[in-house]
């Protein structure tokens, strides 16, 4: 069965430096997210992302995010100076249609010192 | 209480037993998702149901929605311990079905 894959499982790096987190979703689908968890709290949407361009986004895909589809298949998150409250699960989701299930990834915990 | 809120927020049960989590929201939506999670694990898409639908089965879970109290209700029944997890609904506001407000989960434990 065809899942949504990210890597890398867990990324430490020091505040300040730039991190990209790496998706592939569902080979068919259309749409792709970012959502993160905060340890102990609730997942929360990021942004979406449709034909190329980004569709929504929340109040915390400030400037210092970007999301990129560079290529037919890899979907990435980058943080361009993390921040120590940046430390979270983040999780890529996918699906055909924008009104269905969303699929999501296992997550990459990023723990920023 | 908050968009898409679970209660209760831990639930106990002997495996066998039936289990159900309710969740309450605010805003009109399209469709109302549950998922699981299983400690430090990612989420697991267990049923969708439209707003125009009241219930849905599917295996052991059943899920009802009645938008007219901006509630549902996720039963599962018979559980194992297996089923031992976070469960979240998660609603798409409606005009925007492209990101998901999730609620902070009902943690079951199902002892053996």
């Amino acid at each position: 069965e065809p899942e949504v894959t990210q890597t890398p499982s867990h990324q430490v790096t020091q505040m300040g430096q730039e991190v990209i987190l790496r998706c592939v979703p569902i080979s068919n689908h259309l749409y792709f997210y970012w959502y993160r968890q905060i340890l102990g709290q609730k997942v929360e949407f990021l942004v979406s992302f449709y034909n190329n361009e980004i569709s929504e986004k929340s109040e915390i895909f400030d400037d210092q995010f970007s999301v990129e589809r560079p290529d037919g298949s890899n979907f990435t998150l980058k943080i361009r100076s993390t921040k120590l409250e940046d430390s979270a699960m983040y999780f890529c989701a996918s699906n055909l249609v924008s009104y269905n299930e969303q699929f999501f990834g296992p997550g990459t915990r990023l723990t920023v010192l | 209480s908050q968009q898409g809120e679970e209660d209760p927020q831990a639930l106990s049960i002997q495996e066998g037993e039936n289990a159900t989590m309710n969740c309450s929201y605010k805003t009109s939506i399209n469709n109302l998702q549950w998922y699981r999670q299983n400690s430090g694990r990612g989420l697991v898409h267990l049923i969708l149901i439209r707003s125009n639908e009241r219930e849905k089965h599917s295996g052991r879970l059943r899920v009802t929605l009645d938008t007219s109290k901006k509630s549902s209700s996720l039963l599962i029944t018979a559980s194992r311990a297996a089923d031992t997890a976070s469960y979240f609904c998660a609603t798409d506001p409606s005009g925007s079905a492209r990101q998901l407000t999730f609620g902070s989960g009902t943690q079951l434990t199902v002892l053996p």
